[in-house]
């Protein structure tokens, strides 16, 4: 079946640095949708942006990902990370009925 | 816009008693979902169906049922609480195929 895998299961930075969290997946679709959810403390997850193109960079807030089908990746991605980006953040796979998520990695922004 | 809510927000239950849990989306999705998330950890899917009256089986199943009568509801029940399941319950959507998933805000689960 769909998986979704999300090696790092805590990422810790420095405000400023860049951030690179991981996404790859296994689907039976040719074309699949992916997506990377942010969930904030108390709060429930919300999309924070997704692609089904084939080697086209996505944005939202500073935030971005491209959909690599030939190394079924899609890595989150941002030049500098800051302090309210502490959260937990999901990949997530959806090709046919149902959505797959992975298993989530938490980021840690420190001053 | 749609919404989803869930009810109750919170939710205390005794050792061995079964509660349900509830969830309506006004958004008109096909797919529904429950999720459990315990703190500070990830999503675990428990059941989810992708149309009225559908019921599929997640990796979390095991002690629970679930009920989706309308396209709009779809019910949670814990066959018999244990402590070791306290943890917040959300219930989410999505248009069936290659969109947006939708979150309520949860309900907390406490066991005593």
């Amino acid at each position: 079946g769909d998986s979704v895998t999300q090696t790092e299961g805590l990422v810790t930075l420095t405000e400023g640095l860049p951030v690179m969290l991981n996404c790859t997946y296994q689907t039976i679709y040719s074309n699949p949708f992916l997506f990377w959810y942010v969930q904030h403390l108390n709060e429930s997850p919300r999309l924070l942006l997704k692609s089904f193109t084939d080697n086209k960079r996505t944005e939202h807030q500073g935030f971005h990902a491209t959909l690599h089908k030939s190394s079924s990746s899609f890595h989150l991605q941002k030049s500098s990370a800051q302090l309210s980006d502490s959260a937990l953040y999901y990949c997530a796979l959806s090709g046919g009925y149902k959505v797959v998520f992975g298993s989530g990695t938490r980021l840690l922004v420190s001053p | 816009g749609g919404i989803i809510t869930q009810t109750p927000k919170f939710l205390i239950g005794q050792e061995g008693q079964k509660l349900t849990l509830k969830c309506q989306q006004n958004f008109n999705h096909d797919t529904m979902y429950w999720y459990r998330q315990d703190s500070g950890k990830g999503l675990r899917l428990i059941y989810y169906s992708i149309t009225e009256n559908d019921l599929q089986k997640g990796d979390l199943s095991e002690g629970y049922d679930a009920s989706r009568e309308k396209k709009s509801s779809f019910s949670l029940t814990v066959t018999s609480a244990q402590k070791n399941e306290m943890a917040v319950f959300l219930c989410a959507s999505s248009r069936t195929g290659d969109t947006e998933v939708f979150f309520g805000k949860g309900t907390r689960l406490t066991v005593v």
